[in-house]
């Protein structure tokens, strides 16, 4: 089945700065590559996703990168802030959307004021 | 804006009894799931759930497992008889097409087995 890493486990970053954590995925069939993030106390909450016909999506301060030969993908955080703070977690599906989701370990971000 | 709610937030139960943890998803959505994630570890794949039936479901949902979806609004997943490692936060989550790609995660139900 499909296997998810996800790096760095903790990440401690400056205000303002920039947050990048990556994750590589072994089934060359997966196609949908979602982030959620999951605030303390709460449910995981979808921030990005990305469909293997892109190589490259952003929405405002967040963009997610796929490459699909290498079997990587990564999600870029600009400019930090406070609320930022929380665990992220990459998965991978292969059918396209929320079915089979495989998700990585999670990243521990904390925004250092 | 509507939400996946879950209950209880947090249950105590011996080891051997029956848990049954309850889910709300949002009302017009089709398709609904059970994850569970264990204390540091990665969310995990317990269930599918489609048209009153399981769609699919991974190695962890052995036969200690259930759902249900007793009536039009509730999603229950029964442990029949806990472990010790069955301690975990459980995450109901539902969205409205298999394909759309956006899951609603509930806020978790956490379960504690001593």
């Amino acid at each position: 089945g499909e296997n998810v890493e996800q790096h760095p486990s903790t990440l401690s970053v400056q205000e303002g700065d920039s947050a990048v954590i990556k994750c590589t995925y072994s089934d060359s069939a997966s196609n949908y590559f979602p982030w959620y993030k999951q605030e303390l106390g709460k449910g995981p909450q979808l921030i990005i996703d990305i469909r293997s016909n892109v190589g490259e999506k952003k929405d405002q301060r967040i963009a997610v990168t796929l490459n699909k030969t290498a079997k990587h993908f990564s999600l870029h955080i600009t400019e930090t802030q406070p609320e930022d703070s929380a665990v992220y977690f990459c998965a991978a599906s292969k059918g396209g959307g929320a079915d089979g989701l495989t998700f990585g370990k999670g990243t521990h971000l904390i925004i250092q004021p | 804006e509507p939400e996946v709610t879950q209950t209880p937030s947090h249950q105590v139960t011996q080891m051997g009894q029956e848990v049954i943890l309850r889910c709300v998803p949002i009302s017009n959505h089709l398709y609904f799931y059970w994850y569970r994630q264990i204390l540091g570890q990665k969310v995990e794949f317990l269930v599918s759930f489609y048209n009153n039936e399981i769609s699919e479901k991974s190695e962890i949902f052995d036969d200690q497992f259930s759902v249900e979806r007793p009536d039009g609004s509730n999603f229950t997943l029964k442990i029949r008889s806990t472990k010790l490692e069955d301690s975990a936060m459980y995450f109901c989550a539902s969205t409205g097409g298999s394909n759309t790609g956006e899951l609603f995660f509930g806020e978790g139900s956490r379960l504690t087995v001593l």
